[in-house]
């Protein structure tokens, strides 16, 4: 079975600093990782994916992730944090084999002016 | 900017009563989705299709039914609703990418915002 464990239910950042969000994921075989950012009242948006290739990989809005394989982790960044970031973040995996996304719990960020 | 279209956006219905949420996407997507999220909460897929005449159950015990008879048109329905049916409903699409077995990132719809009292 695939999870995905996003360990902040809340991060707070001030604006201009630099931002995380965790995600560690448990998956059999090859992970296909993904982050996704909800706005209020929204369904959620795309942001980046890691399939294969560089561990870093970057997405829209400034964001970037690191794959790092033997932590088992995909945490998402972004060197100076905007009050418009402010939102929720999913991370999700999946495996070559599975059939569905599998979803964290959500991380709410909050940007503070 | 949405490809992917749900209505209503909001519905509020007595106990009892049938209801039907529309799930429309214009790009083509073999697949698609139906999650439950509660506000603020975590993801829960109830129902899934990878193609027309094909759905199945999710991760999550649901009460309501779906169909796919054509490719852009993912109905969710709730023979009776009741208030613990109380919830945003997102649907999703995506298409499996060509020449692999992996499938594209979803793309969402703007939500249903159930609520039964």
């Amino acid at each position: 079975a695939q999870s995905v464990a996003q360990p902040e239910d809340q991060v707070n950042v001030a604006e201009g600093n630099p931002l995380t969000v965790k995600c560690t994921y448990s998956v059999s075989g090859n992970p296909y990782l993904f982050w996704y950012v909800q706005y209020p009242n929204r369904g959620l948006q795309f942001l980046l994916k890691y399939i294969t290739g560089d561990n870093l990989v970057k997405g829209s809005y400034g964001f970037e992730a690191e794959f790092n394989k033997s932590q088992t982790s995909f945490h998402l960044k972004k060197p100076s944090a905007l009050v418009s970031d402010s939102a929720l973040y999913f991370c999700a995996v999946s495996s070559g084999s599975a059939r569905q996304l599998t979803f964290g719990s959500g991380t709410q960020l909050t940007v503070l002016p | 900017e949405a490809d992917i279209y749900q209505t209503p956006r909001y519905l509020v219905i007595g106990t009892g009563k049938k209801i039907t949420l529309e799930c429309s996407q214009t790009m083509g997507h073999d697949k698609m989705y139906w999650y439950q999220q509660d506000p603020g909460m975590e993801l829960h897929l109830i129902h899934y299709s990878y193609g027309v005449n094909s759905t199945e159950k999710g991760d999550l015990s649901s009460e309501s039914t779906v169909s796919r008879i054509r490719t852009e048109h993912f109905p969710l329905t709730l023979e009776s609703a009741r208030p613990s049916h109380t919830s945003q409903y997102l649907c999703a699409s995506s298409e499996t990418l060509s020449g692999t077995r992996k499938n594209s990132p979803l793309h969402f719809g703007n939500g249903t915002r159930l609520t039964v009292t």
